[in-house]
């Protein structure tokens, strides 16, 4: 079945910390993004690519950093830059532009 | 900043009944889409409305959209425990990502 896999489900950063969260697509999608959800809230996007080594900031890029290497993978870095990194981060992708998204199941980062 | 708002914030029926959730949007669009999200999941999308459409059904649900209210409705018929979840509008305010509402949290008791 085809689908994204994020890993992994839970992820705990100490302070001073780079954690990568990994995003994987066997749906041969060009577009890959990454939102964070905090309690309560909708999503907010924090990077997206639309094609193999190209990536643009989304809004609230700062503190995090992705690459885009191949088309399946899309992985984000947590810096210890973000101050506040405790959320649920989503990796999402899509066919095409406005087309319906399909997501991960989400990794829940945490601080030590 | 936010382009969807959906309305009410939490929404609690009984089994069968059924649910009305609103959402209110500022900038023009092409389409609107509605997501479920299960508890700690990620989301599935459910439907599609192009913005010169008024109306589409799927299964239980039924989607309206209203342009010049900028506004469209999710309702769900005859709904089940396992309907449970928080629900979604996305609009496409730019051309490459979607803007996502903070959602309604639907409780439907058995």
């Amino acid at each position: 079945d085809g689908g994204i896999t994020q890993s992994p489900k839970y992820l705990f950063r100490k302070e001073g910390q780079n954690v990568t969260l990994s995003c994987e697509q066997n749906l041969n999608h060009d577009a890959m993004y990454w939102y964070r959800q905090d309690p309560g809230q909708g999503l907010r996007l924090i990077y997206y690519s639309q094609i193999v080594n190209d990536f643009q900031k989304g809004d609230i890029a700062e503190g995090y950093s992705v690459s885009r290497e191949k088309k399946e993978s899309f992985p984000l870095t947590v810096t210890s830059a973000q101050k506040n990194p405790t959320a649920f981060y989503l990796c999402a992708s899509t066919s095409g532009i406005r087309q319906p998204q399909h997501f991960g199941d989400g990794t829940r980062l945490s601080i030590l | 900043s936010q382009q969807g708002e959906e309305d009410p914030q939490a929404l609690s029926i009984q089994e069968g009944e059924n649910a009305t959730m609103n959402c209110s949007y500022k900038t023009s669009i092409n389409n609107l889409q509605w997501y479920r999200q299960n508890s700690g999941r990620g989301l599935v999308h459910l439907i599609l409305i192009r913005s010169n459409e008024r109306e589409k059904h799927s299964g239980r649900l039924r989607v309206t959209l209203d342009t010049s209210k900028k506004s469209s409705s999710l309702l769900i018929t005859a709904s089940r425990a396992a309907d449970t979840a928080s629900y979604f509008c996305a609009t496409d305010a730019r051309l490459y990502d979607m803007r996502f509402g903070a959602g309604t949290r639907l409780t439907v008791k058995p």
